[in-house]
């Protein structure tokens, strides 16, 4: 079946510092890929998306490339802000899914200033 | 626009005590689902709805109960809750296009 598996964390960085967060997927066909961002104490909130292969999804700094060739979806912004401290999470929606989203274990991310 | 609402916040229960999650969205979304959301596992889906009266199980159903009377509630019953269901529940409503909308969750404790 669909799988998603991101990098674990915590991911720690200084503010401004660059950040990656590695998202891999197993699914057939090409299915639609996610970025989730959910902040302390609150729900998830789509943060990008990309739907066929080499698109590229941004939002607010970040960026990621739907990459068939590597099954990849890594989540990057140049400059990270204390307030980007969160937990991700990488997701895809398969062909024959319906609307049901296959997610990753979620990496947290924490911002120093 | 409240979006989609959930409650309660918190919830404690004893195991073998029954409780309603209550998941509202004011969007006029056909579909709506259940997610549980566990330390390193990612977000599970329960049960979803493409409209109402219509429900369906997804990867983890079992020990939880839905039915959507309305499109705008979507509420989830634990019949006789059990420690294993420790979790966060998030509810969620999907329009038209890809995205999905998700609730605050309920931070839910079977002791």
């Amino acid at each position: 079946g669909d799988s998603v598996t991101q990098m674990e964390g915590p991911v720690t960085l200084s503010e401004e510092a660059f950040l990656t967060i590695n998202c891999t997927y197993t699914a057939t066909g090409y299915p639609s890929l996610f970025w989730y961002v959910q902040y302390p104490g609150e729900g998830l909130q789509l943060l990008l998306k990309a739907t066929k292969a080499d698109d590229k999804g941004s939002n607010k700094g970040f960026e990621a490339t739907y990459r068939k060739e590597t099954t990849s979806f890594h989540l990057e912004k140049g400059s990270v802000q204390v307030s980007d401290s969160a937990v991700y999470f990488c997701a895809l929606k398969g062909l024959d899914a319906g609307n049901m989203l296959t997610f990753g274990g979620g990496t947290r991310l924490m911002v120093k200033p | 626009n409240a979006g989609v609402t959930q409650t309660p916040k918190f919830q404690v229960l004893k195991t073998g005590q029954s409780m309603t999650l209550q998941c509202a969205q004011d969007m006029n979304h056909e579909y709506m689902s259940w997610y549980r959301q566990d330390p390193g596992m990612g977000l599970r889906l329960i049960h979803y709805s493409v409209g109402a009266g219509i429900t369906d199980q997804g990867e983890v159903p079992n020990g939880y109960n839905v039915s959507r009377s309305t499109t705008e509630d979507f509420p989830l019953r634990l019949l006789s809750a059990a420690p294993s269901q420790t979790s966060v529940y998030f509810c969620a409503s999907k329009g038209n296009a890809d995205t999905q909308y998700f609730g605050p969750g309920t931070r839910l404790t079977v002791l």
